[in-house]
């Protein structure tokens, strides 16, 4: 039972266009979501987060947005540069979740095209 | 400051062979974590300790042990390898709410 689902595997977008990666998720009590990115032979980095407080946060040029009614959470990525191209995971954690657990997506594999 | 570093980064084991995958944070980090990362499965916890002196399971625990040494190293031990444990392995430490995840170590069971 995937609770935290990423369904593209793959998306392949135009440097300077933005890329919209989706991450659905089936557990209500979720309370906490983020995104990480990986380079291949490396590992995870932290990206964003958002709380379930929260529709929207930004830093720079990569906003996360969630939708807790659709239970659904999106990275958006404006403008995207040839340096994104990477494994992107979205997580998610609750507060009832003790040990600080996260439960990770499959990830989708962004490519930025010069 | 150099996070959080494991050894070995390459291992290629035999069937029945023994090992253990070394972990330490820098970071003054309470909860430490293994993760397993394999094609189209995103990441999958294998065990964490939430503070030192505690370990529980995660989501794939069999074949592993896990020993949390002190506050700054957790180490992955597989007791007798199987091909089904090829795998990239993470480490991860909690900082507030994000993980910060070592480089892994790929490991390959023939």
């Amino acid at each position: 039972d995937q609770q935290v689902k990423q369904n593209s595997p793959s998306l392949s977008v135009q440097e300077g266009r933005i890329s919209i990666l989706n991450c659905d998720y089936t557990n209500s009590m979720f309370d906490y979501f983020l995104w990480y990115k990986k380079y291949p032979a490396e590992g995870p980095t932290f990206l964003i987060s958002i709380s379930s407080i929260k529709d929207k946060n930004e830093d720079g040029r990569f906003t996360v947005f969630l939708n807790k009614s659709a239970k659904h959470l999106s990275l958006h990525i404006v403008p995207s540069q040839p340096g994104d191209s990477a494994v992107y995971f979205c997580a998610a954690s609750g507060l009832y979740n003790q040990g600080g657990k996260l439960i990770f997506g499959q990830g989708t594999e962004l490519s930025v095209k010069p | 400051n150099a996070g959080v570093t494991q050894t070995p980064k390459f291992q290629v084991l035999k069937t029945g062979q023994s090992m253990t995958l070394q972990c330490a944070q820098d970071m003054n980090h309470n909860s430490m974590y293994w993760y397993r990362q394999d094609p189209g499965m995103g990441l999958r916890l294998i065990y964490y300790s939430a503070s030192e002196g505690t370990t529980d399971k995660g989501e794939v625990p069999n074949g592993y042990n896990v020993s949390r040494l002190n506050k700054r190293e957790f180490s992955l031990r597989l007791e007798s390898a199987a091909p089904s444990q090829t795998s990239v392995y993470f480490c991860a430490s909690r900082g507030a709410w994000e993980q910060y995840f070592g480089p892994g170590t790929r490991l390959t069971v023939t």
